[in-house]
């Protein structure tokens, strides 16, 4: 079973507050990645990193920022919430090394903006 | 990034095999074809993953031609619990460092 925590698991916030998710993993992996999805619908990259202090952004525009000071830990901050940052926020890890190269995803963070 | 095609949707009952077949015309001769699960309001987990011929673990098979244009996961004896959406995609880890693209996916629904 993967070692990859999110939380809050559901938060609920008013525009303008700042904001931060965390994401933690007890796996060692050097990479870590944010994904952001809809309801029904795919799942998109937000923001990747290779290691510490590598952060690059993904293949969809997002007005959230990261950060990766430690091996096992990339929060997500956004600044000032607005109503259309309400999604669901998938944070995954994986290793550079050999063998099957899969993504371990954490439980997710279901973000509303009011 | 090879872009890959799956039906939207599948419909099946208990103790039924169920075969996904994805479609990806353009895969390139470094990409590995993976599969994902994810549940509802789950993040996806990876099921199994290949580059050629025939791949089995204690989930799934991947059945991959020689072609590699296309795809197919195979569940055996499906349940209610397999009920969820699935992924394929195609990555490059040498030159993508692994970034996953998904697309739709399809969404199995498993009846009684």
């Amino acid at each position: 079973e993967a070692d990859i925590y999110q939380t809050p698991r559901y938060l609920v916030i008013g525009t303008g507050k700042k904001i931060t998710l965390e994401c933690s993993q007890t796996m060692g992996h050097d990479k870590m990645y944010w994904y952001q999805q809809d309801p029904g619908m795919e799942l998109h990259l937000i923001h990747y990193s290779y290691g510490v202090n590598s952060t690059e952004k993904g293949d969809l525009s997002s007005e959230s920022t990261v950060s990766r000071i430690r091996t096992e830990h990339f929060p997500l901050t956004l600044e000032s919430a607005r109503p259309s940052h309400t999604s669901q926020y998938l944070c995954a890890s994986s290793t550079s090394a050999g063998g099957a190269y899969e993504q371990y995803f954490g439980p997710g963070t279901r973000l509303t903006v009011t | 990034l090879a872009k890959t095609t799956q039906p939207i949707s599948m419909d099946s009952y208990e103790g039924q095999e169920v075969n996904i077949t994805c479609s990806h015309n353009n895969i390139a001769t470094n990409d590995y074809i993976t599969w994902y699960q994810q549940f509802p309001s789950q993040g996806p987990r990876f099921i199994i993953q290949g580059y050629k011929t025939k791949v089995t673990n204690e989930v799934a098979s991947l059945f991959i031609p020689a072609d590699r244009k296309s795809s197919t996961l195979s569940l055996p004896r499906v349940s209610l619990s397999d009920t969820a959406v699935y992924y394929c995609l195609v990555i490059d880890w040498g030159n993508q460092g692994g970034k996953l693209i998904f697309g739709q996916g399809t969404e199995l629904s498993v009846k009684p």
